[in-house]
């Protein structure tokens, strides 16, 4: 079955540092992947999505995460982290019939 | 996301009582969600809906209902609440068939169950 690993419940980084939140999947084919991010008393909103070609990939919000299928891992990367970044980011793998597979998220805290 | 509405935003209720949480999508997509948020286990499917009058169980589905009668409306009902049902619930929805396709959120019901 499929599952996504967070291994960092929480992260902190000072504003303008460059952040890099790590997922794991476990999944026998090509994944589906994505990453969402979820601001306090909202729903998630989508940040990027990877389901084939260029391993890398550009979201909204100056993310980018990188696809290395020899290591089962599609991290979320974003070079200089403002204030407004913080909140929860969630990584999910596609497991067929339109259902996704959450990981348990990591909460992003900004100091200033 | 605006297109996908969730009510009530927060219920209070007690053990035993029926709750219904709503779900209704402006975008006729054909598939529809619902989730449980619970601290350290991120998002948990309980039932989804890949059409009118299609439904099926996700990973936690024991203690809920649902139906889907209409496209764009999928309530989910609790019909006997217990206290490990106190939650965060969010419904999505996503376009069409393929596994590559986005799940839109709504912003959720914190439901607290006394």
């Amino acid at each position: 079955a499929q599952s996504v690993t967070q291994p960092d419940i929480h992260i902190t980084v000072s504003e303008g540092a460059s952040l890099e939140l790590r997922c794991n999947y476990s999944y026998g084919a090509t994944p589906y992947l994505f990453w969402y991010v979820q601001s306090p008393g909202q729903g998630l909103q989508l940040l990027l999505k990877y389901f084939s070609g260029d391993t890398l990939v550009q979201g909204i919000k100056g993310f980018e995460a990188e696809f290395k299928r020899s290591q089962s891992s599609f991290n979320l990367r974003k070079p200089s982290v403002h204030w407004s970044d913080a909140a929860e980011y969630f990584c999910a793998v596609g497991a067929g019939g339109n259902k996704l597979v959450f990981g348990a998220g990591t909460i992003l805290r900004v100091k200033s | 996301d605006a297109g996908i509405t969730q009510s009530p935003r927060y219920k209070i209720t007690e053990t035993g009582r029926q709750v219904t949480l709503m779900c209704h999508q402006i975008w006729s997509h054909s598939y529809m969600f619902w989730y449980r948020q619970d601290l350290g286990h991120g998002l948990r499917l309980i039932y989804y809906s890949a059409a009118a009058d299609i439904t099926d169980k996700g990973e936690v589905p024991d203690g809920y209902v649902v139906s889907r009668s209409k496209t764009e409306n999928f309530p989910l009902t609790l019909e006997s609440a217990t206290r490990s049902q106190t939650s965060v619930y969010f419904c999505a929805s996503s376009e069409r068939q393929g596994g590559n396709q986005p799940q839109h959120f709504g912003d959720g019901t914190r439901l607290s169950i006394l």
